[in-house]
Order: structure tokens, then C-alpha cells, then sequence
């Protein structure tokens, strides 16, 4: 069974920067077509691709959003990592990873995905 | 605004059948396949469709995608109220390499 689940602090002061952890299971990340993403939801908006890795180590990065993040992975650990800084108040979301299996899937689709973390960004 | 434009609610009775419709351009929907997810309350998004018309194992076939040009549909037939819920649509952009969604739609069975 695959599952995902992210970690990572409710509260973030204004600018300082924020690190999501996606810890999963009944995969690894280092077996060829497997791809983690991080997506974000605004309290009743809609949702927001920021970023994701590949298997091989890749990187894709939203364009607007590509200076504040950084994604990585450890493939021993089954986590990936997502890094923002400098947060804001619009930042305020929940944030969901996903994982998309390229071997059944395109790069567009997320078969599965975690519960979401909510992250309120206030001082 | 979202690159992909979903209309913001539709909704119909119990029993009939909805479509809600994704339009794009050509770097997204023209050239990449469409995914859709149903996003109950309170909970994460759940992948309705894949590769425009796919279903996942799972997914009961009242559930049907499509695509034409740079738009896609999704078509939800035999309508129950567990149905109602945001839907979102999504693909790849080949000018952005990146993943976009639509702006939601929420489905109201009557």
C-alpha cells in the first residue's frame, strides 16, 4: 500500500522560511518512472504545483515561485524535503505532497496523495 | 487566476448527469494529457482521471473524461449526493514545464 504524509510546522512567522518533510511508503523514490511533487491549497482556493523530484534527481520548479523553493530527497530515508523561504501571509495553505508513477501515469497526473499539512503564516 | 479555466459551480439533480469543462491552450491541454480529481470536504484530492479518459482501479465508470483541442470534460453520470464535492482539472505545460489546475468547480446535486 502506498502511502504519503507530511510533517512539518502549523505556524511560520513572516519571513522566515519554512521546511516540509514527505515521508512515504510502498514505494522508493529511486526506482525509475517514481516522482514526488509538493501542491498547495489556499483556505478555499484552488489548488498550486510548486514543485518536484524524479527519480533521477530532477527538479521542476513553479516559475513564479521558483526563487523562494528548493526540493530534495533522501532515498534511504523515503522522504522528500521542500524548503520556502522568506514566507508571507499568502502563503498561508495547506500543503499536500503527491506522488506521480510515470510508469502508469503522464507527469501531469498524481495517483496518490498525502493528508496535508496546514501551514498558517502569522507573527 | 489559474491557467486552466474550469466554471466556478454547476449542478443538477440526483440521478443526472453533469459535465464540467477544463479549457487550455496548446502548450497545456493541446499537447499533454488531463487528469481530474474530486476533492470531498476536508479531505485531499482523490485522481478521478487520468491521460484524459482512464480511469483508476476503483473508479466507478460513471465517472468519463475527454479532451478535444485545448479543452477537456469531465462527465459524471448517475449523480449521488456523495458526489458533491470540488473538481479540478490538470495537466502538464510544456511552455512553463510545469503542473497546472484549473480553478475548481463545485458540483451540487440538487
Amino acid at each position: 500500500q502506498v502511502t504519503l504524509r507530511e510533517s512539518g510546522p502549523a505556524l511560520v512567522k513572516p519571513t522566515q522560511t519554512l521546511t516540509l518533510t514527505c515521508t512515504f511508503s510502498g514505494f522508493s523514490l529511486s526506482t525509475s518512472g517514481m516522482c514526488v511533487s509538493w501542491i498547495r491549497q489556499p483556505p478555499g482556493k484552488a489548488l498550486e504545483w510548486l514543485a518536484r523530484i524524479d527519480w533521477d534527481d530532477d527538479k521542476y520548479y513553479s516559475t513564479s515561485l521558483k526563487t523562494r523553493l528548493t526540493i530534495s530527497k533522501d532515498t534511504s530515508k523515503n522522504q522528500v524535503v521542500l524548503t520556502m523561504t522568506n514566507m508571507d501571509p499568502v502563503d498561508t495553505a495547506t500543503y499536500y505532497c503527491a506522488r506521480t508513477n510515470r510508469i502508469q501515469l503522464s507527469i501531469g497526473a498524481f495517483d496518490i496523495w498525502g493528508q496535508g499539512t496546514m501551514v498558517t503564516v502569522s507573527s | 487566476q489559474s491557467v486552466l479555466t474550469q466554471p466556478p459551480s454547476v449542478s443538477a439533480a440526483p440521478g443526472q448527469k453533469v459535465t464540467i469543462s477544463c479549457s487550455g491552450s496548446s502548450s497545456n491541454i493541446g499537447n499533454n494529457y488531463v487528469s481530474w480529481y474530486q476533492q470531498l470536504p476536508g479531505t485531499a484530492p482523490k485522481l478521478l482521471i487520468y491521460d484524459n479518459n482512464k480511469r483508476p482501479s476503483g473508479i466507478p465508470d460513471r465517472f468519463s473524461g475527454s479532451r478535444s483541442g485545448t479543452s477537456a470534460t469531465l462527465g459524471i453520470a448517475g449523480l449521488q449526493t456523495g458526489d458533491e464535492a470540488d473538481y479540478y482539472c490538470g495537466t502538464w505545460d510544456s511552455s512553463l514545464s510545469a503542473v497546472v489546475f484549473g480553478g475548481g468547480t463545485k458540483l451540487t446535486v440538487l
